[in-house]
């Protein structure tokens, strides 16, 4: 099993839509969230930290589900500029960082 | 303005040649990381460093070098030894290298073998 998993997509949504991505990660022992957007060929942003208790910044939510081991992010009242790939990242063995694959979100108009 | 600045932007590697990748941090971060992505897929850590004169393997090291002489300074080495160098690679630092720190990317650096 890899160690962080996300769906590829694409996920192909209008504008103004709410769309949610899932994360799951195998280290129990994961302190550490982050979801990063990644645009066409440049380097990830960070996007926002996810909390324990959940939190939100804007028309993003992100929640942490630490007994079933995922964490998600939803995207509210979708824009074009959204359109980006979205990379889960948590902290593995050795508190070095592993990434996901990375979730393509397209935005139509 | 402060940030992570990596050159050049594009390299070209001949067989049997080795190329050294720049990565300048103005942040004042103690650690600094290179990764390497391949299409489609995630980041994959090749070297770190923690600390100046200190570096660690990632879970890619073989084929790749780094040094870690000035805090600001972090530059990777792609040897002969890395058959399969063509991908994009990243440069990262965090305040520390603590996992709780979120980590900043430099702008990358595209390397094709001719």
């Amino acid at each position: 099993r890899k160690e962080v998993e996300q769906d590829p997509g694409p996920f192909n949504v209008p504008e103004g839509a709410t769309v949610a991505f899932n994360c799951t990660y195998s280290n129990s022992a994961s302190q550490s969230f982050f979801w990063y957007r990644q645009d066409c060929r440049k380097e990830p942003k960070l996007l926002m930290s996810v909390y324990s208790s959940g939190n939100e910044d804007g028309r993003f939510t992100a929640q942490l589900n630490r007994a079933s081991q995922y964490i998600s992010l939803l995207i509210r009242d979708s824009k074009l500029s959204d359109s980006a790939t979205y990379l889960c990242v948590v902290n593995g063995r050795g508190q070095n960082f592993v990434f996901g694959p990375g979730t393509r979100l397209s935005v139509l108009p | 303005d402060g940030g992570i600045t990596q050159s050049p932007k594009y390299l070209f590697r001949k067989e049997g040649q080795n190329v050294t990748l720049s990565c300048e941090q103005n942040l004042n971060h103690d650690a600094m990381y290179w990764y390497r992505q391949d299409p489609g897929q995630g980041l994959r850590l090749i070297y770190y460093s923690q600390i100046v004169n200190d570096f660690q393997k990632g879970d890619i090291a073989e084929g790749y070098s780094v040094s870690r002489e000035k805090k600001e300074s972090f530059p990777l080495t792609v040897t002969s030894a890395q058959k399969n160098p063509t991908a994009f690679y990243l440069c990262a630092s965090s305040i520390s290298g603590h996992a709780n720190q979120p980590q900043h990317f430099g702008d990358g650096t595209r390397l094709s073998i001719l």
